[in-house]
C-alpha cells in the first residue's frame, strides 16, 4: 500500500493561519480524490473531495486543489482553529475500490 | 448523510476468547463493506473487503481463519477475531459504499471498535 504519500507528518499551525497537507499518488486510474478527517478514539469522516475534471474545490474554509498532470492534490485549511486539531489522510481511489490511506497529517492548530 | 454504526465501540477480552464486531449501514444498502485496522499513531490499514452473499477477500498478511468475516445481508457486515491474542488489541473500523449511488465514491465509517486483549 505504497501508492500514495503524504506530507508533512506532522504539522503545528497558529489559530487563524493556514494549514498546507499535500498527497502525491502514482496510479493515474485514480478518479476520486478524497481528504479524510479523524479525531482520536473515532473513525473517519469525509472532510471534502474532488474529482478529476476539476482543478480545485472550496468548501467553506477548507480547499481542496488537484494538479493532475503532477499527480498530486492539496489540502488548504484557511484560518485555522483549535477544533480542527486531527489527523488527516488523503485517500485517493477508483470506482468501487477500496480507500487506500495515505500514512496521515497530524494537525495541531495553537492559540 | 449516510450512517455507518459500529457495536460494540470498546471491548476488553481475556486471550484465547474469540470477539465479534458488527457494522451496520442504517440508511442504505451496502454490496460491499471494507474493514480496517489502525494501530495507534498509525494509518488506516485494509485487512479485507466484505462481499455480500460471498465469501471475503483479505489482504496479504491478514489470516482469514484468524479474522472471519460474514456479510450475511446488505446491512450487516460481522468480523470475529478469534482466539485473539493481546497483540490483536488495536482500532477496528468498518466502512461501507451506498450501493444505489452513482458514481461510487464516498466511503463511509463507522465509529471504529476499540479492542483490548488482555
Amino acid at each position: 500500500q505504497q501508492q500514495v504519500k503524504q506530507s508533512p507528518q506532522s504539522l503545528i499551525v497558529q489559530k487563524g493561519g493556514i494549514s498546507i497537507i499535500n498527497c502525491a499518488y502514482e496510479n493515474t486510474a485514480f478518479d476520486y480524490f478524497p481528504w479524510y478527517q479523524q479525531f482520536p478514539g473515532k473513525g473517519p469522516a469525509l472532510l471534502i473531495a474532488i474529482r478529476p475534471d476539476v482543478s480545485e474545490k472550496k468548501e467553506g474554509r477548507f480547499t481542496i486543489s488537484f494538479n493532475k498532470s503532477a499527480k498530486q492534490f492539496s489540502l488548504h485549511i484557511m484560518d485555522s482553529q483549535p477544533g480542527d486539531s486531527a489527523t488527516y489522510f488523503c485517500a485517493p481511489h477508483s470506482g468501487n475500490t477500496p480507500l487506500v490511506f495515505g500514512k496521515g497529517t497530524r494537525l495541531s492548530v495553537i492559540a | 448523510g449516510a450512517v455507518v454504526s459500529q457495536h460494540p465501540s470498546w471491548v476488553i477480552c481475556k486471550s484465547g476468547t474469540s470477539v465479534k464486531i458488527e457494522c451496520r449501514s442504517l440508511d442504505f444498502q451496502a454490496t460491499t463493506m471494507f474493514w480496517y485496522r489502525q494501530f495507534p499513531k498509525q494509518s488506516l490499514m485494509l485487512m479485507a473487503t466484505s462481499n455480500e452473499g460471498s465469501k471475503a477477500t483479505y489482504e496479504q498478511g491478514v489470516e482469514k481463519d484468524k479474522f472471519l468475516i460474514n456479510h450475511a445481508s446488505l446491512t450487516l457486515s460481522t468480523l470475529t477475531v478469534t482466539s485473539a491474542h493481546p497483540e490483536d488489541s488495536s482500532f477496528y473500523i468498518c466502512s461501507a459504499r451506498d450501493a444505489q449511488r452513482a458514481p461510487p465514491g464516498e466511503l463511509f465509517f463507522g465509529e471504529g471498535s476499540r479492542l483490548t486483549v488482555l
